[in-house]
Formats: structure tokens, sequence, C-alpha cells
């Protein structure tokens, strides 16, 4: 069965340390692999969007990278800040799998002051 | 507005009763998706269509129903709901999976008493 895990299910870090979310997946052959911020409440916000082709993508401060032979990805955020605080989700779209998403169950991270 | 939207974002029901929940986006999107997310489960597919007219079943599609009549709405029906189907709702779309990032609704909290 094709599933994605997420470690740990919960962090909290204090303000300005860089921090890394783990992502991992049971079948090397994907599409690609995204991720995903979730504030209490609301939808799904895309943050970073890795084909199956990359190693990495950035944006601002966020780096995610992409080990398909590992079945990994990270998360890297970098100088955390309170608005940091939310769930976020890790998403694989496998080969051979209808091109449908499949979801970690999220990393819940509380950045403090 | 650009974008997706759900309606309602709150609906409380009863068990047995029929209930739809609507989504439309304004993107022409082709393809369109159904999520539910529980506790411990994370996201779970409900339904997806690739274009008009053609849906096919997600992991967990039984007690739901979905057409697809125009590109831009994609409505969600329980024929009759119960208890396990209290959930949030999530909309998703996007122009072609496999490369393209998913963009979500704001999710639809269903209640059925």
């Amino acid at each position: 069965k094709q599933e994605v895990t997420q470690i740990p299910a919960a962090l909290s870090v204090p303000e300005g340390e860089n921090l890394v979310l783990n992502c991992s997946f049971t079948d090397s052959a994907i599409y690609n692999l995204q991720w995903f911020r979730q504030d209490p409440g609301k939808g799904l916000t895309s943050l970073l969007l890795i084909q199956s082709s990359q190693r990495e993508q950035t944006s601002g401060r966020l780096n995610a990278s992409l080990d398909k032979s590992s079945g990994r990805s990270t998360l890297y955020i970098a100088a955390s800040q309170p608005g940091d605080s939310a769930t976020y989700l890790c998403a694989v779209t496998f080969t051979g799998g209808g091109n449908k998403l499949t979801f970690g169950t999220g990393t819940q991270l509380k950045v403090e002051l | 507005d650009a974008g997706i939207t759900q309606s309602p974002r709150y609906k409380i029901t009863e068990t047995g009763r029929q209930v739809t929940l609507m989504c439309h986006q304004t993107w022409s999107h082709s393809y369109m998706f159904w999520y539910r997310q529980d506790l411990g489960h994370g996201l779970r597919l409900i339904y997806y269509s690739a274009a008009a007219d053609i849906t096919d079943k997600g992991e967990v599609s039984d007690g739901y129903v979905v057409s697809r009549s125009k590109t831009e709405n994609f409505p969600l029906t329980l024929e009759s709901a119960t208890r396990s189907q209290t959930s949030v709702y999530f909309c998703a779309s996007t122009h072609s999976t496999g490369t393209d990032t998913q963009y979500f609704g704001p999710g639809t909290r269903l209640t059925v008493l």
C-alpha cells in the first residue's frame, strides 16, 4: 500500500530556530511531492511542489528536498517566526495510482516567543 | 472573485437526510477533487473528476455521490447521512495532475446528529 508518514506529529521550538520537518513515503514511483500549510479552521495552502526529477525547491525561508531512492523529503524552515505556527502536510502523487494525492497526517508546529 | 469556493461553510444535519456540498472554481481547471479530513486519518480522497462528466472513486467513496455537468462545479452529495460522515470536507482543483499544484477551498464543516 502506498503510504505517506510524517514525523514528528507535533513540534514546539523557540522563535529564531531553524527546523526540519520530515516526510517519508513507501513507493519511489512518484510524479511529485507537495508541502502544504494548514492554519486552524482553514483550508490548505500550497507551499512548495517538487517534481520527481528535482532534488529541491526553495521559496523564501522555506526549502524542500526530495530523495526518491530513500523515499524521503524534508521541509527546512529558516529563522522560524510565531507566524509559522501551523500544521504542515506532505502529500505525494504516486504513479500508477490514478494521479491522486496521498497525504501524511501532518506535523503541528508551534513557534514560541 | 477568482479561486475555489465551497458552500455552505458549516452544516448541521440529521442522520438519514440527504446533503449536498457545493464546490465552484473559476480557473477552468480540468481536475477536481473531494477530500475529507478527520483526526487520526489526515485527508482522504472521496471522489475525483478529470473533466466534465468524468468521475472516479477515491479511497472512501461509500455513501457519497458526485456529478460534474460543468467544468467549474463539482457537487458532493451524501445520499443518506450517517454520523460517521461528520467531518471537514475539502474541495480542490488542479490544471493537470502529476505536474501542478492542487488548490484547496476553505472547507465545509459537516456535523451529522
